[in-house]
């Protein structure tokens, strides 16, 4: 299996910061890689696919890189709306395998 | 815009089997991939497997021997079945529409406890 490595595990930020959250794949995955955003009590959000492609009516404040094993989200101007844990995934081979999460949290 | 609706027990207790449907509305269930992901309390996700509406099926080695994912395309729906269940399949179950391989589209969840 693929291991998809997040760091960091937490992170802390305020309104109007920008934030970068990477994510690592164990061995080369090309840009088969998707973000999600999940908040508290709720079903995970598809925000980006093909490491950098915007799912429909996502918007531009966020935005993915990357390609092979290093992946990175940056996510702008922090609403607090925002405030949530990220999911890294890879499909690029089975099992499909997310990263452990990070959490944004508001300081 | 496609809707997906998780439904089923949500209390299963040891060694029996837990049977979840997904009902797929504003769409076709024929045109997609259709997978099961699960969380359990506290903890990441985990991918369980996907089904095409012809029936090719792909599933998490981890949990391969007790998985079996069908569809109705009658119903447009489809389902998943998880044999000898244990406290360690407690989970929110989602089912999703994949899409160019990844999850699109995902239902709201249903929480299925393992307990006697």
């Amino acid at each position: 299996d693929i291991q998809m490595t997040q760091s960091p595990s937490s992170l802390s930020a305020s309104v109007g910061d920008r934030v970068t959250i990477t994510c690592r794949a164990s061995q080369g995955i090309s840009n088969y890689l998707a973000w999600f955003q999940q908040k508290p009590g709720k079903a995970p959000k598809s925000l980006i696919h093909a490491a950098s492609s915007l799912q429909s009516g996502v918007p531009s404040k966020f935005s993915g890189s990357g390609s092979g094993t290093d992946f990175t989200l940056n996510i702008s101007s922090l609403q607090p709306e925002d405030f949530a844990t990220y999911y890294c995934q890879q499909y690029n081979s089975y099992p499909i395998t997310f990263g452990q999460g990070t959490r944004l949290e508001i300081k | 815009q496609v809707q997906l609706q998780e439904s089923g027990p949500g209390l299963v207790k040891p060694s029996e089997t837990l049977s979840l449907t997904c009902t797929v509305s504003g769409d076709s269930i024929s045109d997609y991939y259709w997978s099961w992901i699960r969380q359990p309390p506290g903890k990441g996700l985990e991918w369980i497997g996907f089904i095409y509406y012809s029936g090719i099926t792909n599933y998490n080695p981890s949990l391969k021997s007790r998985v079996t994912i069908s569809v109705d395309t009658s119903k447009n729906q489809f389902s998943l079945r998880l044999s000898s269940v244990t406290a360690a399949d407690t989970a929110v179950y989602y089912c999703a529409r994949d899409e160019s391989g990844s999850e699109a589209d995902w239902g709201q969840g249903i929480l299925v406890t393992v307990s006697s």
